[in-house]
């Protein structure tokens, strides 16, 4: 099966520029999740989606992160406007949504702010 | 929300030994997974362990979740399993499958 795809892999921009991430999770994978990682830590949970409805973004900072997973299949992740401290990779993962809720990874997309 | 700590924060072993890794959480989970983070930053999930023991070739892990703490064991370690090892919780109290990491234990494998 197709694994998790994310783009982009790497992007580069400036404070106060907008940035979007794209996630296309595994087919008939009901639960995505965004997480992001700052260098050194662990990844922290920032949205999850059920289908096309958020169950949790209760540490989406709102003011500047927005998500959505249109027809409960891909899903984009924008931040407007960008903080030197959104620094980090942004990884996308998704589960079946049956039994073992077990987590598959894409390769994640590194965003810099200078 | 629920707390998950793992030790220890970093770890060097020559290519051949064992070693132990140990991730502790706060509360009661739904579920455990443990996963790799390989040098280019990639998660491959390892194990989906609730409970018990499974082994995988050369890693096994053990999960007592009455205890609140679960065991990665890696033997004759190569310098592929370098990377940073995370476990990962399913907190029954945080929401619909919200999943949890920890803080991450760095391996480096020398030769």
């Amino acid at each position: 099966e197709a694994g998790v795809a994310q783009s982009p892999r790497y992007k580069i921009i400036e404070k106060r520029q907008s940035v979007a991430f794209w996630c296309n999770p595994i087919s008939g994978h009901a639960t995505l999740y965004w997480y992001q990682q700052i260098l050194g830590q662990g990844p922290k949970l920032l949205i999850q989606f059920q289908n096309n409805g958020v169950v949790d973004d209760s540490q989406l900072p709102k003011d500047r992160f927005s998500a959505e997973r249109l027809k409960g299949v891909d899903s984009t992740l924008k931040i407007q406007p960008a903080k030197l401290e959104d620094s980090a990779v942004y990884l996308c993962a998704s589960s079946f949504w049956s039994g073992a809720n077990v987590l598959t990874f894409g390769a994640g997309s590194r965003l810099t702010v200078l | 929300g629920i707390q998950v700590e793992q030790s220890p924060p970093d770890l060097i072993l020559q290519e051949g030994a064992n070693s132990t890794l140990r991730c502790n959480f706060s509360d009661s989970v739904n579920n455990l997974q443990w996963f790799h983070q390989n040098p280019w930053g990639q998660l491959i999930n390892l194990f989906y362990i609730p409970s018990g023991t499974k082994q995988n070739g050369r890693l096994s892990a053990t999960t007592v979740a009455t205890e609140r703490y679960s065991l990665l064991y890696i033997s004759s370690s190569q310098t592929t399993d370098s990377g940073v090892y995370f476990c990962a919780v399913e907190d029954p109290s945080g929401g619909y499958q919200k999943v949890t990491f920890g803080t991450g234990t760095k391996l480096q494998v020398i030769p």
